[in-house]
């Protein structure tokens, strides 16, 4: 089956502690992404990754931390830098063809700071 | 700063209805606008995409349209369904990066 898979599906920490987050493909696909939903609201992009062993920063980058070693793999590690990392947390990924860019999304993983 | 707007936020129908949902976007030099389905606490389901060069995109029951110039797409639901009930967002891409709009969440009802 392709696809993306994202674990835990139910996440719970400590304020002070560090949490990452998978994500892994089987797609082949050159570009992922973290995104954060807060209820009722879109998404906004966390980092973003084109090609293995590079990534940006999005939008809301602050508290966040990622690599990419692996081209199937985009962790996501939620530092006690940020502040309210209560939210829902979806990876998505793309082939990167010309100006098209089609997201596909994993399940996503509910973070909840006890 | 690119920002994506969708109006309506919810909508309630009853089965059987025609309807259009709205995404508007501020700045026309977008790659492709791509539409999505989400279901309470679920990831999100890819529905159709346009490409910039395009004017629509039809998929069953669903079909898309895009007028870049002036920085607006819909989303038109023919023949509802209790099973179409979730919330649907829009998204534009430039460069790689992907803005979305906060979505508006239909309810149809039997």
């Amino acid at each position: 089956d392709g696809g993306i898979t994202q674990s835990p599906k139910y996440l719970f920490r400590k304020e002070g502690q560090n949490v990452t987050l998978s994500c892994e493909q089987n797609l082949n696909h050159d570009a992922m992404y973290w995104y954060r939903q807060d209820p009722g609201q879109g998404l906004r992009l966390i980092y973003y990754s084109q090609i293995v062993n590079d990534f940006q920063k999005g939008d809301i980058a602050e508290g966040y931390s990622v690599s990419r070693e692996k081209k199937e793999s985009f962790p996501l590690t939620v530092t006690s830098a940020q502040k309210n990392p209560t939210a829902f947390y979806l990876c998505a990924s793309s082939i990167l063809q010309g100006t098209v860019n089609e997201q596909f999304f994993g399940p996503g993983t509910r973070l909840t700071v006890l | 700063k690119q920002e994506v707007t969708q109006i309506p936020a919810a909508l309630s129908v009853p089965e059987g209805e025609n309807l259009v949902l709205n995404c508007s976007f501020t700045d026309s030099a977008i790659y492709n606008l791509q539409w999505f389905r989400q279901d309470p606490g679920k990831g999100l389901t890819s529905l159709l995409l346009i490409q910039s060069s395009q004017r629509e995109q039809t998929s069953g029951r669903l079909n898309a349209s895009l007028d870049k110039s002036s920085g607006r797409s819909t989303l038109y639901i023919a023949a509802s369904q209790p099973g179409d009930s979730a919330t649907y967002l829009c998204a534009v891409s430039v460069a790689g990066k992907s803005t979305f709009g906060d979505g508006t969440t239909l309810t149809v009802k039997p």
